[in-house]
C-alpha cells in the first residue's frame, strides 16, 4: 500500500521560498510509469494542480505557476519536493503531494496534506 | 486550459435519495474524467476514472457516464457518508483542471 506525506514549514513569509517534501513508503518513486504531483487547495477553494514529476526526472508545470515553481526527487530517500518562490498570501493552501499511475490517469494516491500560511 | 464547470455548487438532499452532479468541459476531452470525494480536513478520495470506471472499494452505488464534453456522477441511494465535497477533473491534457466542486449536505 503506497503512503504519501508532506512536510515542511507551515508559515512563510511573503517574497519568500515555500518548500515542501512528500515522503513516498510503499514504493520506489524511481520505479514504474508513475508521476509524482504537487496539487494545492486554499481554505473553502477547489484544487489547482501545480506540476508532477515522472519518474524518469522529466517535469511538467502548470504555466500559471511555472515561472516560480521547480519540483526535483531525491531517489535515494524515496522523496519528491517543491519549491514555489516569490510567495504572496494568495499561495496560503493545503498543499497534497499525490501520485498518478500513468500519463494521464487520476490521482490514486494521495498524501493527508499540510497547511502553508503565507504572512509576515 | 480546458475549464471545467460543475452543477450545482451545494446540493440538498436526504438518505436514501439518487442524485445527479453534471460536469462539463470547456472543450472536448473525450472520456478523460474523474470523479473524488473530499470530505472536511480530508484528502480527495479517488472515485472513478475515465469517466464511468468504478475505482475498487468504491460502493457500487456510485456511477458515471459521459463522453466529449458533458459528465455525470450519479449516487443511486444516498447513505450518510456520502455527505461530502464532489470534485471532478480532467486528464486529457495539461495543466490537468478541476471543478469548482458540489457540496452534497444533508435536507
Amino acid at each position: 500500500q503506497v503512503q504519501l506525506q508532506e512536510s515542511g514549514p507551515g508559515l512563510v513569509k511573503p517574497s519568500q521560498t515555500l518548500s515542501l517534501t512528500c515522503t513516498v513508503s510503499g514504493g520506489s518513486i524511481s520505479s514504474g510509469s508513475y508521476y509524482w504531483t504537487w496539487i494545492r487547495q486554499p481554505a473553502g477553494k477547489g484544487l489547482e494542480w501545480i506540476g508532477r514529476i515522472y519518474t524518469s526526472g522529466s517535469t511538467n508545470y502548470n504555466p500559471s505557476l511555472k515561472s516560480r515553481v521547480t519540483i526535483s526527487a531525491d531517489t535515494s530517500k524515496n522523496q519528491f519536493s517543491v519549491k514555489l518562490n516569490s510567495v504572496t498570501a494568495a499561495d496560503t493552501a493545503v498543499y497534497y503531494c499525490a501520485r498518478s499511475y500513468n500519463w494521464n490517469s487520476p490521482f490514486d494516491y494521495w498524501g493527508q496534506g499540510t497547511l502553508v500560511t503565507v504572512s509576515s | 486550459d480546458i475549464q471545467m464547470t460543475q452543477s450545482p455548487s451545494s446540493l440538498s438532499a436526504s438518505v436514501g435519495d439518487r442524485v445527479t452532479i453534471t460536469c462539463r468541459a470547456s472543450q472536448s476531452i473525450n472520456n478523460y474524467l474523474n470523479w473524488y470525494q473530499q470530505k472536511p480536513g480530508k484528502a480527495p478520495k479517488f472515485l472513478i476514472y475515465a469517466a464511468s470506471s468504478l475505482q475498487s472499494g468504491v460502493p457500487s452505488r456510485f456511477s458515471g457516464s459521459g463522453s466529449g464534453t458533458d459528465f455525470t456522477l450519479t449516487i443511486s441511494s444516498l447513505q450518510p457518508e456520502d455527505f461530502a465535497t464532489y470534485y471532478c477533473q480532467q486528464s486529457y491534457s495539461m495543466p490537468f483542471t478541476f471543478g469548482q466542486g458540489t457540496k452534497l449536505e444533508i435536507k
